[in-house]
């Protein structure tokens, strides 16, 4: 079974600019879920998805979306970067939610300069 | 407000020992508790999940309990080896505080197995 697919592994990007960054879940895993990870903050929680719908949402600006597909797939997109935004994404899948274990991609290392 | 506390110095532990690290909480009442191992520059794995009824889980060299009443979670990795070498991550249920927002995690301890 393949586990969590992000991609790409490493973005550089310009203040200002946007991004998309891409997950794909393990098959037959409806819950999305995207993480940010600092060195000072640790992983704090995006959103989350399922079937299609954002149930759930940190305490992020707006800047900060995300969308799932009819696959499970999921992007979230970060407008208007800025030099906070370098950070580590996270994206973890699970069956139906927070109560049961998360599976985490790899991560997409995102600098901005 | 909501807090979790891990040990955010560096543990070191002789390989062959029992490795202890602790999970503090306040201001939550969670339903369940994980743990998480993470290397550096990959995304964290899944290790145990612990509910609120149950005081300990086993799995292998690893045991974790929860004290609902402390507040805490100990999780212990027997005969160590340097390979248990990494960062281990407590993670809460959203759920306790009245809504989703997500696993909230700890920031981790980093665990060094010296051989």
């Amino acid at each position: 079974k393949a586990g969590v697919t992000q991609t790409p592994r490493y973005l550089i990007k310009t203040r200002g600019q946007q991004v998309t960054l891409s997950c794909s879940p393990i098959s037959g895993h409806r819950s999305v879920s995207w993480y940010q990870q600092t060195p000072g903050q640790g992983l704090q929680f995006l959103f989350e998805y399922f079937s299609e719908t954002q149930r759930n949402k940190g305490n992020f600006p707006g800047r900060f979306s995300g969308r799932q597909f009819s696959n499970s797939r999921s992007e979230m997109n970060v407008s208007t970067l800025e030099l906070g935004d370098s950070a580590l994404y996270l994206c973890a899948s699970s069956s139906d939610g927070f109560n049961t274990e998360a599976f985490f991609g790899q991560g997409t290392r995102l600098t901005v300069v | 407000s909501q807090k979790i506390e891990q040990n955010s110095e560096a543990l070191n532990i002789q390989e062959g020992k029992t490795a202890t690290l602790t999970c503090n909480y306040t201001n939550y009442s969670p339903a369940y508790l994980q743990w998480y191992r993470q290397d550096p520059g990959r995304g964290p794995v899944f290790l145990l999940l612990i509910r609120e009824n149950e005081k300990e889980k086993r799995k292998e060299r690893l045991k974790v309990t929860f004290d609902t009443t402390l507040k805490q979670s100990l999780f212990h990795i027997t005969a160590s080896q340097p390979a248990d070498s990494a960062t281990y991550l407590c993670a809460l249920d959203p759920y306790s505080g009245g809504g989703a927002d997500g696993l909230t995690f700890g920031k981790g301890t980093h665990l060094i197995i010296q051989p």
